[in-house]
């Protein structure tokens, strides 16, 4: 079982609408989890950290469930600009940030006006 | 920007040559790791650097090596070059080993 796991799309969605994606982990000890934005052919961007609390950054909330080991992410009011591969990360923990970051494939989302 | 550099853009080399990139890390960030992408993949961990040693490492094999030097910037080494070592080669900077990592553009690798 791979340790990040996403539906890798492509998400066809309409200008305005809502979307969400999901990720599952495997590694139940594992510490911090973000999502990253990667443009294609361009350097993976933090998007944000994802907290048990969750957290909200304007249009984009993040979810994270530790009992499911589940990650999520819901961009309401979409952009053409939102348009990008969206990846799941994971931090094992054990080791401080030494043991990497773990990334998903990536969920690639095209915004259609 | 992240303030996260690396040279080259691109490199092309042929099966068994051996290469060298560079990453200059975020002013004030003395943690360096570097990721291999392969096309339709996540990236994947190589290794990290902190304060000049290496103090982590992923599923790659020894031929994969790095340096980190005293400002902080960083090599990525890569002997014997195979065909599957064609990929985007990411570097990301963050402090003192925080999880939360900032990238460069990478380094675009083909290897025929």
């Amino acid at each position: 079982r791979k340790e990040v796991e996403q539906d890798p799309g492509p998400f066809n969605v309409p200008e305005g609408a809502t979307v969400a994606f999901n990720c599952t982990y495997s590694n139940s000890a594992s510490q911090s989890f973000f999502w990253y934005r990667q443009d294609c052919r361009k350097e993976p961007k933090l998007l944000m950290s994802v907290y048990s609390s969750g957290n909200e950054d304007g249009r984009f909330t993040a979810q994270l469930n530790r009992a499911s080991q589940y990650i999520s992410l819901l961009i309401r009011d979409s952009k053409l600009s939102d348009s990008a591969t969206y990846l799941c990360v994971v931090n094992r923990g054990t080791g401080g940030g030494a043991d990497g970051l773990t990334f998903g494939k990536g969920t690639h989302l095209i915004i259609q006006p | 920007e992240t303030g996260v550099t690396q040279s080259p853009t691109h490199l092309i080399k042929t099966r068994g040559q051996q290469v060298t990139l560079r990453c200059s890390s975020q002013s004030g960030h003395n943690t360096v790791s570097w990721y291999q992408q392969a096309l339709g993949q996540g990236p994947q961990f190589i290794f990290q650097y902190y304060r000049e040693e290496e103090n982590g490492r992923g599923n790659f094999p020894p031929r994969f090596s790095g340096l980190q030097f005293p400002n902080y910037s960083s090599e990525l080494n890569v002997n014997a070059l195979e065909l599957d070592d064609s990929a985007l080669y990411l570097c990301a900077s963050s402090p003192d080993q925080a999880r939360t990592q900032y990238f460069g553009p990478g380094t675009r690798l083909t290897v025929l």
